[in-house]
């Protein structure tokens, strides 16, 4: 699976929008994009995932580049809730395991 | 309706014993997976089931380690001859299929290990 590059952590404000990139120039054409997150002191938690369009759920957007070499996670309202850490990770049909990076820390303030 | 359980939830022992960590997957899950998370790092791949076989055991990362799941549910991650190096929190997984692409897997909260 191809490798993912997000920052190491970010901070938003309660109540505003927030935008997670995560960079992955090597995708192939038959990689999803998924994202997790991780509350502290729990297992990671699907937030969406997507594969060339643009998603929405009731978590979250998942907006992909045209050339699909980077995407971003938005959150619209950030909530205390949402402080995390948030994962960006790639599978394609094959592969099986999810290989998780460091993800990207969000800390919420009030 | 439940999601995926985890026994115990911590455990601590010594040096050189013997643990074993259980796993319930959601029903009907007939993929299931292990993952190790060290503190600060992201989850590790340790090994994946397809019904009662495991399908892919290569994130196993030495002999100690083996996992079963003899009726295709319940899964046991056994750790022989614990070293302080194993201390981690030890999750599980599960997902209603074992492709993978778009599936979504479900975690459990985890079993924290600490090796004395």
């Amino acid at each position: 699976d191809a490798k993912t590059t997000q920052p190491n952590s970010m901070e938003s404000n309660e109540e505003e929008p927030v935008h997670l990139p995560c960079n992955h120039s090597t995708i192939s054409g038959t990689d999803y994009i998924h994202w997790y997150r991780q509350l502290p002191s729990q297992g990671p938690e699907y937030v969406i995932h997507g594969l060339t369009s643009n998603v929405n759920n009731r978590m979250a957007s998942l907006a992909i580049a045209e050339d699909r070499k980077s995407s971003t996670l938005i959150l619209h309202r950030a909530t205390l809730r949402d402080a995390a850490v948030y994962y960006c990770i790639l599978r394609d049909n094959y592969g099986q395991n999810f290989v998780f990076g460091p993800g990207t820390r969000l800390s919420v303030l009030p | 309706g439940a999601g995926v359980s985890q026994t115990p939830s911590n455990k601590v022992t010594e040096k050189g014993k013997y643990v074993e960590l259980r796993c319930d997957p959601i029903s009907g899950h007939t993929a299931l997976y292990w993952y190790r998370q060290s503190l600060g790092q992201g989850p590790e791949f340790l090994i994946y089931f397809q019904g009662t076989g495991a399908a892919d055991d290569s994130g196993l990362p030495n002999d100690r380690f083996f996992a079963v799941r003899p009726e295709g549910s319940v899964s046991t991650l056994k750790i022989q001859r614990t070293e302080r190096g194993d201390s981690a929190v030890y999750l599980c997984a599960s997902s209603t299929n074992g492709g993978g692409g778009p599936y979504e897997q479900y975690f459990g909260p985890g079993t924290r290990l600490t090796v004395t």
